[in-house]
């Protein structure tokens, strides 16, 4: 079975630009949950999804928007970024949701210029 | 700030050895689990343990959770170099809040 995919695997923007980051989950999983990890404020949650349906959202600001389709494929955007959004962003995929095994991505390393 | 403290922050030991890393959480939680993170396998799940549980054993880690002291522990048992990596503590939160937070982390070295 496939693990989780994401694209690309490094990017690097410039302040005020947007990027979209997309994740493929393992085939069957409907949860997808992103992550931001930085050295200063390691891993934090940014917000699941199941069967399209944004279920939890964790502290960040409006900037950072997610959606997921049919497939479960699901999408990062982050709007007008700042030099602090450098970092690395982790896609997990799961049967039932974060609370149980996730099995995550290679994550894509974003570096705002 | 952080629900998950791990300690210690860094440990290096030698193979064979045992290695003990701890995590301790805030709030009152509904199951905990591991992680382990390096540069080649990515972040990887090793063991999840319900709050209804006190230890559990997967292979050479165990795990144990006392949940009035708000801790757990992973112990990995004769430690070989490709267990050298950064491990992670992550909680889901109980009381109807749907919170998944992280800890910081414990990197262990291990010396061939």
């Amino acid at each position: 079975k496939a693990g989780v995919t994401q694209t690309p695997r490094y990017l690097i923007k410039t302040r005020g630009q947007q990027v979209t980051l997309s994740c493929s989950p393992i085939s069957g999983h409907r949860s997808v949950s992103w992550y931001q990890q930085t050295p200063g404020q390691g891993l934090q949650f940014l917000f699941e999804y199941f069967s399209e349906t944004q279920r939890n959202k964790g502290n960040f600001p409006g900037r950072f928007s997610g959606r997921q389709f049919s497939n479960s494929r699901s999408e990062m955007n982050v709007s007008t970024l700042e030099l602090g959004d450098s970092a690395l962003y982790l896609c997990a995929s799961s049967l039932v949701g974060p609370h149980y095994e996730q099995y995550f991505g290679p994550g894509t390393r974003l570096t705002v210029t | 700030s952080q629900q998950g403290e791990e300690d210690p922050q860094a440990l290096s030991i030698q193979e064979g050895e045992n290695a003990t890393m701890n995590c301790s959480y805030k709030t009152s939680i509904n199951n905990l689990q591991w992680y382990r993170q390096n540069s080649g396998r990515g972040l990887v799940h090793l063991i999840l343990i319900r709050s209804n549980e006190r230890e559990k054993h997967s292979g050479r880690l165990r795990v144990t959770l006392d949940t009035s002291k708000k801790s757990s522990s992973l112990l990995i048992t004769a430690s070989r170099a490709a267990d050298t990596a950064s491990y992670f503590c992550a909680t889901w939160g109980a009381s109807g809040t749907y919170k998944y937070i992280f800890g910081t982390g414990t990197r262990l070295k291990v010396l061939a």
